[in-house]
């Protein structure tokens, strides 16, 4: 069974980095059918989706998100890695990392089918 | 970039009602949509890939359909369990991917 957790701490100071990893167990990062994939979602807010790594070493974020973010995988450890630049108090957010299946069978496209419980990241001095 | 909009933005039903939240995308997305199912300090939860196939493990009274720009989420027969928020999800542009705001279905 796959499980995903995030760690990371929880209170980062405003233009500092924010860190975090996602460490997968129960199954391996280096499938061709999946993207390791970073999400947040600000208290009482949507879901917004940050960025992605696959297993080739490719890595793809969100434009919105500017050149802030770096995210990497380390199939050695089975983990991967979220860091976000110059953070501000509207990057506090429940940061979620999910795995995306692209293939499910006959299916054109699956979903992000397992995800880790989430860990609050609070930026404040 | 795609914007994915819900409707409505939240809803209140009742046990046993038939519920339907829809999502348009701001251009053709094909079958490239997915619904999940969020509670209170939970991770969400997939329901529903490629607009209307049902994730293993997902009760059958949840179903979907569309294609295109515009989607439904229906839940035949409103739960208990059933009281959440919903987002759509779209992979049209995979590996970049855009949700919903949300749909918050609450008890009348």
């Amino acid at each position: 069974h796959l499980q995903l957790q995030e760690s990371g701490p929880g209170l980062v100071k405003p233009s500092e980095t924010l860190s975090l990893t996602c460490t997968v167990s129960g199954g391996s990062i280096n499938h061709e059918n999946y993207y390791w994939s970073w999400i947040r979602q600000p208290p009482g807010k949507g879901l917004e989706w940050i960025g992605s790594t696959y297993y080739t070493g490719s890595t793809y974020h969100n434009p919105a998100l500017k050149s802030r973010v770096t995210i990497s995988g380390d199939t050695a450890k089975n983990q991967f890695s979220l860091k976000l630049s110059s953070v501000t108090a509207a990057d506090t957010a429940v940061y979620y990392c999910a795995r995306y299946e692209l293939t499910v069978e006959v299916a054109a496209t699956g979903g992000f089918d397992y995800w880790g419980q989430g860990t609050l990241v609070t930026v404040s001095s | 970039d795609i914007q994915m909009t819900q409707s409505p933005s939240s809803l209140s039903a009742s046990v046993g009602d038939r519920v339907t939240i829809t999502c348009r995308a701001s251009q053709g997305i094909d079958i490239y949509l997915n619904w999940y199912q969020q509670k209170p300090g939970k991770a969400p939860k997939l329901l529903i890939y490629a607009a209307s196939s049902l994730q293993s493990g997902v009760p059958s009274r949840f179903s979907g359909s569309g294609s295109g720009t515009d989607f439904t989420l229906t839940i035949s027969s409103l739960q208990p369990e059933d009281f959440a928020t919903y987002y759509c999800q779209q992979s049209f542009s995979t590996p970049m991917y855009t949700f919903g705001q949300g749909t918050k279905l609450d008890v009348k």
